[in-house]
């Protein structure tokens, strides 16, 4: 009931291209879902993030959308570039903080 | 980000030994958390403290303890390290009323 799915493990793009990730979860009281980067050697950086009574955000070329019926959650990211390359997580909050993390996917957006 | 730093960036240790890795912020956050990343696991979240007085087991505590020092300082201690605990460790600070997680560069361990 705590996790929260994520796939794929790996995506490969081309730029320019819209790289998809999905999440899915089971658990009714998240109340918050936010997507981190994280590039290599490095801690992981909130990206962007929704709230459940909200269907779609987006900051520039990166947009989630959400689907509480399904209790799934997406990523997408427009016109992707090389250096979007990276591991992406999603994530969900419970009890005024805690993330519950996804496995990860790992990027790679080609020239 | 550098508001979060954590020391040592990188450590080798052996079966049986006991090590801390030490958390320290300056974003002023009341909230602190240890997190161990594996290839194919995510994130997974070892403790947490949401004030100096406050502190609670997340999804991976055995084999690890906390002390939070001071609002600005939270450090994880191996009692006695072994291999399986090798792995990246980060700590994050938030604070309410987003809950917006900040991370720490990590420390990567090796237990020998």
């Amino acid at each position: 009931q705590q996790q929260v799915k994520q796939s794929p493990q790996s995506l490969i793009v081309q730029k320019g291209g819209i790289s998809i990730i999905n999440c899915a979860y089971e658990n009714t009281a998240f109340d918050y879902f936010p997507w981190y980067q994280q590039f290599p050697g490095k801690g992981p950086a909130l990206l962007i993030a929704i709230r459940p009574d909200v269907s779609e955000k987006k900051e520039g070329r990166f947009t989630i959308s959400f689907n509480k019926s399904a209790k799934q959650f997406s990523l997408h990211i427009m016109d992707s570039q090389p250096g979007d390359s990276a591991t992406y997580f999603c994530a969900a909050s419970i009890q005024g903080g805690k993330l519950i993390f996804g496995q990860g996917t790992e990027l790679s957006v080609k020239p | 980000d550098a508001d979060v730093t954590q020391t040592p960036r990188n450590r080798i240790t052996k079966t049986g030994k006991r090590i801390m890795l030490e958390c320290s912020q300056t974003k002023g956050h009341d909230r602190m958390y240890w997190y161990r990343q594996d290839p194919g696991l995510g994130l997974r979240l070892i403790y947490y403290s949401f004030d100096v007085k406050d502190i609670n087991k997340g999804e991976i505590s055995d084999g690890y303890s906390v002390s939070r020092q001071a609002q600005a300082k939270f450090s994880l201690s191996l009692e006695s390290a072994i291999p399986n605990q090798t792995a990246l460790y980060f700590c994050a600070t938030s604070a309410k009323p987003t809950g917006l997680q900040y991370f720490g560069p990590g420390t990567r361990l090796l237990v020998l």
